[in-house]
C-alpha cells in the first residue's frame, strides 16, 4: 500500500499567488514525522519544512507552511506569493517513529510550474 | 543549515569499471547516511541505509554485492559501483541524518551524482 500519496503530478501556478500542494499518508504508528523537499532541475534535494506528530502548532518556514489535519492523515504544502523559482518537483515525505534512524519514505512528486 | 557534500557530481564510465561516490555531512556529525537512487521523471527509492561503524542495510531487490556501502566516520560514507553496466546509469543521492538539534530530526540531502554508464 502506498504510504505517502501526492495526487497532483503536475500543477500550473501564477506567479505572486499562493498554491497548495496535497499529500496524504498512511501509517499506523503514533510518532512520525512528515517532511517537503524540493527538487529544481539541477536534482538537488532541498528541505523545506518539517512536522512532527505530536506537534501542536503547524510548522512554518517562510513563505511555506505546513497545513497538517492529522485525523485526515493529511500534510498539504501551502507557498505563499510564488515565485518564478519556486518552479520545481516537490515531494512529501514520512518517517515512521521520531527517535533512531527510520528511513524516509517519498511521494510520486509534484511539478509545479510558476508562470509569469 | 546542515550542509552535505557529494562527489563526484557527474561519472561517465566504461561498462565493467567500479565507481566510488563519497558523501560528507560537512558542519554536523551523522550518526546514519541513506543512499538513494532516483531514475528521470520518478521518485527517490531507498537503496540502503549506513550506519557508522557498522554493516549496511540494503533495501529488498537491492544487491549489495553490487553496490557496496562504507561509513568509516561520523561524516563520511561511500557508495562503490562494482562492475557498472549501463542500466546502473542512474542519479545517485545520499542524505544525513545528525545527532541532536535541528539535524537530528532530518535528513539534510547532497546534491547527487549523475552516472553515466557507456
Amino acid at each position: 500500500a502506498q504510504k505517502i500519496t501526492q495526487t497532483q503530478p503536475g500543477m500550473f501556478v501564477q506567479e505572486k499567488e499562493a498554491v497548495t500542494l496535497d499529500c496524504t499518508y498512511d501509517t499506523s504508528d503514533q510518532s512520525y514525522g512528515l517532511f517537503w523537499y524540493k527538487q529544481p532541475s539541477s536534482g538537488e534535494m532541498i528541505f523545506l519544512i518539517y512536522q512532527g506528530s505530536y506537534d501542536e502548532q503547524n510548522a512554518t518556514e517562510g513563505r511555506y507552511s505546513l497545513n497538517f489535519q492529522k485525523a485526515r492523515k493529511s500534510a498539504n504544502l501551502v507557498i505563499s506569493a510564488s515565485q518564478l523559482g519556486d518552479s520545481a518537483m516537490y515531494f512529501c515525505a514520512m518517517r515512521e517513529g521520531l527517535q533512531g534512524a527510520q528511513k524516509l519514505v517519498f511521494g510520486q512528486g509534484t511539478r509545479l510550474t510558476i508562470n509569469p | 543549515g546542515a550542509v552535505v557534500s557529494q562527489h563526484p557530481s557527474r561519472v561517465i564510465c566504461k561498462s565493467g569499471t567500479s565507481v566510488k561516490i563519497e558523501c560528507r555531512s560537512l558542519d554536523f556529525q551523522a550518526t546514519t547516511m541513506f543512499w538513494y537512487r532516483q531514475f528521470p521523471k520518478k521518485s527517490l527509492m531507498l537503496m540502503a541505509t549506513s550506519n557508522e561503524g557498522s554493516k549496511a542495510t540494503y533495501e529488498q531487490g537491492v544487491e549489495k554485492d553490487k553496490f557496496l556501502i562504507n561509513h568509516a566516520s561520523l561524516t563520511l560514507s561511500t557508495l562503490t559501483v562494482t562492475s557498472a553496466h549501463p542500466e546502473d546509469s542512474s542519479f545517485y543521492i545520499c542524505s544525513a541524518r545528525g545527532t541532536r538539534g535541528r539535524a537530528g530530526e532530518t535528513q539534510y540531502f547532497g546534491p547527487g551524482t549523475r552516472l553515466l554508464v557507456l
